[in-house]
């Protein structure tokens, strides 16, 4: 099982569609966790960090589920703009800290 | 300006050359990194370092080294260009005191090997 595992999309939607994108990870012991996003040729930019009692930016919800070592990312009121790859991002590792990248989820929105 | 700089933004080399990718800050991490992104498997980890005396492998080191000069400086070096390591290519920065958490990337090197 990859370490961080993501649908690799595109997930077309239109305009003021509500779209959800899933991220699995491997290791248990993970302590944070983070979706960014990356514009085509861009660099990833972090979008918002998830916490257990999940957390809303905006148009932009993020949960957590330790048990099930599960996130999500809940976009409402889809925008043109937010068209790009999101990508579900974890730290782990005792005392190495290490970031780890799911490959990304690339969505569409359409006018 | 950018806070992390990579030079050059892109490159197209010759098999078996030695060719040198610069990262610079000026953001006053002492966490560096660097990831190459190929199309379908995302960012990989190619080395990172936690202080000027600290440098580590990550998952695909294997035709790559790195220098650590100063905190604000990581280069990244392919001593014998492949073909199959033409990829783009992220520098990134991180800092401890925030938990090592959000990592701030660099614009890319897109680097061609013919």
């Amino acid at each position: 099982r990859k370490e961080v595992e993501q649908d690799p999309g595109p997930f077309n939607v239109p305009e003021g569609a509500t779209v959800a994108f899933n991220c699995t990870y491997s290791n248990s012991a993970s302590q944070s966790f983070f979706w960014y996003r990356q514009d085509c040729r861009k660099e990833p930019k972090l979008l918002m960090s998830v916490y257990s009692s999940g957390n809303e930016d905006g148009r932009f919800t993020a949960q957590l589920n330790r048990a099930s070592q599960y996130i999500s990312l809940l976009i409402r009121d889809s925008k043109l703009s937010d068209s790009a790859t999101y990508l579900c991002v974890v730290l782990s590792g005792a005392g190495s800290y290490q970031l780890t990248f799911g490959k990304g989820t690339k969505l569409s929105v359409i006018p | 300006d950018a806070d992390v700089t990579q030079t050059p933004r892109n490159r197209i080399t010759k098999t078996g050359k030695r060719i040198m990718l610069e990262c610079s800050q000026t953001k006053g991490h002492d966490r560096m990194y660097w990831y190459r992104q190929d199309p379908g498997l995302g960012l990989r980890l190619i080395y990172y370092s936690f202080d000027v005396k600290d440098i580590n492998k990550g998952e695909i080191s294997d035709g790559y080294s790195v220098s650590r000069q100063a905190q604000a400086k990581f280069s990244l070096s392919l001593e014998s260009a492949i073909p199959n390591q033409t990829a783009l290519y992220f520098c990134a920065t991180s800092d401890s005191d925030r938990g090592g958490t959000e990592a701030f990337f660099g614009q890319g090197t897109r680097l061609t090997v013919v």
